[in-house]
């Protein structure tokens, strides 16, 4: 079973149209982190924001905002008035503590979501 | 503002010679990561390295692939005997404290013909 699910694999939006990216997370760790992680086409992978399991206050970061809910086990990601330079595949991830067996810290990541915003 | 850094940025080489990627983490770090990305496809854990010993492995991470932080500097991969789906980028990743976020490099493109 996948511990993070990305189940949009493409999404098409038009410039300054919102969008938003989901992100269903399975642990059984009580400690964990996710992270959302963009690579654009040049390949690098750029860290956005990473979130621990004991915060689950919503972050926001300019245009981008992160809806964190343990309830759903889901980090979801909205790019409010997206633009083009959004355009990339965006990674959630996430890292376990280890409490139950699980991985110690190494990123799991999703299978991602390939953005493209059309001017 | 420090980074990680990987050479060379694209590697090719012949199905069954043996490879090293290289790796300079953020220098205060103490976790190191291997990862890598089929083409296409998500990022797949390869490898943990701390306190100069693996950490954890993946199923990836078979006999032919390796881990060295030789100089306290560098932090390498070798694969042994490439073979063709070893065809993927390769990411190095640092870490600084056990709670940290991940700084990755920008990858070493490797191409195996």
């Amino acid at each position: 079973a996948q511990k993070v699910t990305q189940a949009q694999t493409e999404i098409s939006v038009v410039e300054k149209e919102d969008v938003t990216l989901d992100c269903v997370y399975e642990t059984r760790d009580t400690t964990y982190y996710l992270f959302w992680y963009k690579q654009p086409p040049s390949g690098e992978l750029v860290f956005l924001i990473r979130r621990n399991s004991f915060d689950e206050q919503n972050e926001i970061s300019g245009r981008y905002s992160w809806n964190f809910q343990k309830s759903t086990s889901s980090f979801n990601f909205t790019i409010t008035a997206s633009q083009v330079v959004d355009s990339a595949v965006y990674f959630c991830a996430l890292s376990e503590s280890g409490n139950y067996g699980g991985s110690q810290g190494n990123l799991i990541f999703g299978k991602g979501t390939k953005l493209s915003v059309k001017p | 503002e420090p980074e990680v850094t990987q050479t060379p940025s694209h590697q090719v080489t012949q199905m069954g010679q043996e490879v090293i990627l290289r790796c300079v983490p953020i220098s205060n770090h103490l976790y190191f990561y291997w990862y890598r990305q089929i083409l296409g496809q998500k990022v797949e854990f390869l490898v943990s390295f701390y306190n100069n010993e693996i950490s954890e492995k993946s199923e990836i991470f078979d006999d032919q692939f390796s881990v060295e932080r030789p100089d306290g500097s560098n932090f390498t991969l070798k694969i042994r005997s490439t073979k063709l789906e070893d065809s993927a980028m390769y990411f190095c990743a640092s870490r600084g404290q056990s709670e940290g976020e991940q700084y990755f490099g920008p990858g070493t493109r490797l191409t195996v013909t």
